[in-house]
């Protein structure tokens, strides 16, 4: 079945670590983004990636890094500069040279700082 | 910088009545998208709106968009409980694979 995995579910993370949240496409979409969800808002784009090797930054990068090395593979990394990372993380993925070019999203990672 | 404006922001229903919720953009956007959420779930794809009067239905739900306006709008048909939920709309700008902006959704709750 094509689609759009992230791991893990669930993070919990002490203040001062980095932590790498996965998003993996078996879709062959080339462009990736990250969102973030924080309770009762909508989502806010923190990178975005239209093919390997290359991204860009959203609204919200600040505190957030990435990589694409490859087609599939589109990690996050929050860092410790980022002030208030408890929130709902989630990963897209869609085609670019279509007229939708619909976005489709994983299942989403939840972090926790504790 | 594109703004977008949900509402209401919530919205408690009957079943059996019809509801529409609004989605008002701040630049030009050459398509919107309509998502679904259920709680503590991803999103879902409802809609792609891409032309000035273009409208789609599916089941109980009907999209449209008024471009000129930069006014997207989501008709709820008789409701029934299933259709509890959060709403986001997004309309795009810039190129063509960039990143969506979300309003902040409609939240949905539909009572027997």
């Amino acid at each position: 079945d094509g689609g759009i995995t992230q791991s893990p579910k669930y993070l919990f993370r002490k203040e001062g670590q980095n932590v790498t949240l996965s998003c993996e496409q078996n879709l062959n979409h080339d462009a990736m983004y990250w969102y973030r969800q924080d309770p009762g808002q909508g989502l806010r784009l923190i990178y975005y990636s239209q093919i390997v090797n290359d991204f860009q930054k959203g609204d919200i990068a600040e505190g957030y890094s990435v990589s694409r090395e490859k087609k599939e593979s589109f990690p996050l990394t929050v860092t410790s500069a980022q002030k208030n990372p408890t929130a709902f993380y989630l990963c897209a993925s869609s085609i670019t040279s279509g007229v939708y070019n619909e976005q489709f999203f994983g299942p989403g990672t939840r972090l926790t700082v504790l | 910088e594109l703004k977008v404006e949900q509402n209401p922001l919530f919205l408690s229903m009957q079943e059996g009545k019809n509801y529409t919720i609004y989605c008002n953009y701040s630049t030009t956007s050459d398509r919107l998208y309509w998502y679904r959420q259920d709680p503590g779930k991803s999103l879902e794809s409802l809609f792609v709106l891409l032309s000035n009067g273009a409208v789609k239905q599916e089941g109980r739900l009907m999209a449209s968009l008024d471009t000129k306006a930069r006014l997207s709008t989501l008709h709820i048909t008789a409701a029934v409980h299933d259709l509890s939920a959060t709403y986001f709309c997004a309309p795009h700008s810039g190129g063509g694979a960039d990143g969506l902006t979300f309003g902040k959704g409609t939240h949905l709750i539909i009572q027997p």
